[in-house]
């Protein structure tokens, strides 16, 4: 069962651009997590935000949540070539059993 | 801290024969998530566990995929007998109970 879905699905930026990256879901939530992942290679967390919390930053990260319409986006600003990877949104679920539930992801390609 | 690991890091196999991967969660995660990815997909929940009960396993194909997770620490994963489609990077996760899922680095299936 689908939970996050990310749009867009691909994005293609130049290094220095931000990149934003978003992502619905259906069910209310405990937490939303970002995860990015270099390809062929697992899986690296980058921020949870809980349901009660509205916005929050990682160095050059910053992820927001918007309950009332369930959906978070991810920026990334002065992006690098190395920020290259695909990125996916996770939702605990506590009327889905605190179930972690993954999206499609979008795959970001940041160009020298 | 160490991290999660499993074991192998790749496997081929022929179609119709068994495989079993194995998982070691942080220590003290209750929470302990295997995940299939298959290439340009994004992670899909197979089993959940919490200690060694099951929070879900409804996305787990019954009839030829079986986890356990004993004594609520290591777990392992078993596909007898394996389809074509069965080919791709499984994944295990540890959490605490609501918290951030750390990964390993997954082992790639192949079946031929």
């Amino acid at each position: 069962s689908q939970q996050g879905e990310e749009d867009p699905q691909a994005l293609s930026i130049q290094e220095g651009e931000n990149a934003t990256m978003n992502c619905s879901y259906k069910t209310s939530i405990n937490n939303l997590q970002w995860y990015r992942q270099n390809s062929g290679r697992g899986l690296v967390h980058l921020i949870l935000i809980r349901s009660n919390e509205r916005e929050k930053h990682s160095g050059r990260l910053r992820v927001t949540l918007d309950t009332s319409k369930k959906s978070s986006s991810l920026l990334i600003t002065a992006s690098r070539a190395a920020d290259t990877a695909s990125y996916f949104c996770a939702t605990d679920s506590y009327n889905q059993g605190g179930k972690l539930i993954f999206g499609q992801g979008t795959e970001l390609s940041v160009k020298p | 801290e160490a991290g999660v690991a499993q074991s192998p890091r790749y496997k081929i196999i022929e179609k119709r024969q068994s495989v079993a991967f194995w998982c070691n969660p942080i220590s003290g995660h209750a929470t302990l998530y295997w995940y299939q990815q298959i290439l340009g997909q994004g992670p899909k929940l197979l089993i959940q566990f919490q200690n060694n009960g099951v929070v879900d396993d409804s996305q787990l194909p019954k009839d030829r995929f079986s986890a356990e997770r004993l004594k609520g620490v290591d777990s392992t994963l078993k596909i007898q007998p394996a389809k074509l489609e069965d080919s791709a990077v499984y994944l295990c996760a540890s959490s605490l109970v609501g918290g951030r899922a750390f990964f390993g680095q997954g082992t790639r299936l192949t079946v031929v």
